[in-house]
């Protein structure tokens, strides 16, 4: 137990689908990132708060939609994604995003679309 | 772009051996990290050592880092089937963004 919990823990959408991806942080963090995780790829990093401010948006395409309504919990909004979208979404938060800290993954959410 | 590469890809070895994976990086960094993760679940920071630090001892785990070649190893000791999982190094490159930046890994399996 890292002290980061997604939910849900797996989720299968059709394209034309509206789902929401949750993450919450108990650790006092000030900084929470989202990444994705596909098969054979390097772990790619997709968004990062720091303090409810957005500090990187690594070109996402706009189907993602991020939200940080406090420094504890962390959105993800999907609409309209394609098959290539499917993989493991993996949460992390640390202390601040400028202080190079160790990260504390959650879970993650295993994402198939249909 | 991708900072941290892992070598090998995969892995495999008998319980009581050690496991040896490097990384390689391309720029300057302030730090690296050593993460591990379990199939289908996130990572778990297993070690961090300094960019003027040479190596950094955590249990079975044992860290070097050598900045003038820009590669570190990571070796479990007398390894158990527990610590099957793929282990990734993620960089802290120095000049710019503070983002850790991954890996693909090493998938290592060890036999019982």
């Amino acid at each position: 137990e890292t002290g980061v919990t997604q939910t849900p823990r797996h989720l299968v959408m059709g394209m034309t689908n509206k789902k929401s991806l949750k993450c919450e942080q108990h650790l006092g963090h000030n900084a929470m990132y989202w990444y994705k995780q596909s098969a054979k790829k390097p772990l790619e990093l997709m968004f990062v708060y720091n303090f409810k401010e957005q500090t990187e948006n690594n070109s996402v395409p706009s189907r993602f939609s991020p939200e940080c309504p406090n420094s504890s919990h962390l959105f993800l909004h999907l609409h309209t994604l394609q098959p290539e979208d499917s993989a493991l979404y993996l949460c992390a938060s640390s202390q601040e995003s400028y202080l190079a800290d160790t990260q504390y993954f959650g879970p993650g959410t295993r994402l198939t679309v249909l | 772009s991708q900072q941290g590469e892992e070598d090998p890809q995969a892995l495999s070895i008998q319980e009581g051996e050690n496991a040896t994976m490097n990384c390689s990086y391309k720029t300057s960094i302030n730090n690296l990290q050593w993460y591990r993760q379990n199939s289908g679940r996130g990572l778990v920071h297993l070690i961090l050592i300094r960019s003027n630090e040479r190596e950094k001892h955590s249990g079975r785990l044992r860290v070097t880092l050598d900045t003038s070649k820009k590669s570190s190893s990571l070796l479990i000791t007398a390894s158990r089937a527990a610590d099957t999982a793929s282990y990734f190094c993620a960089t802290d490159p120095s000049g710019g963004s503070y983002i850790p930046t991954f890996g693909r890994g090493t998938s290592l399996i060890v036999h019982p």
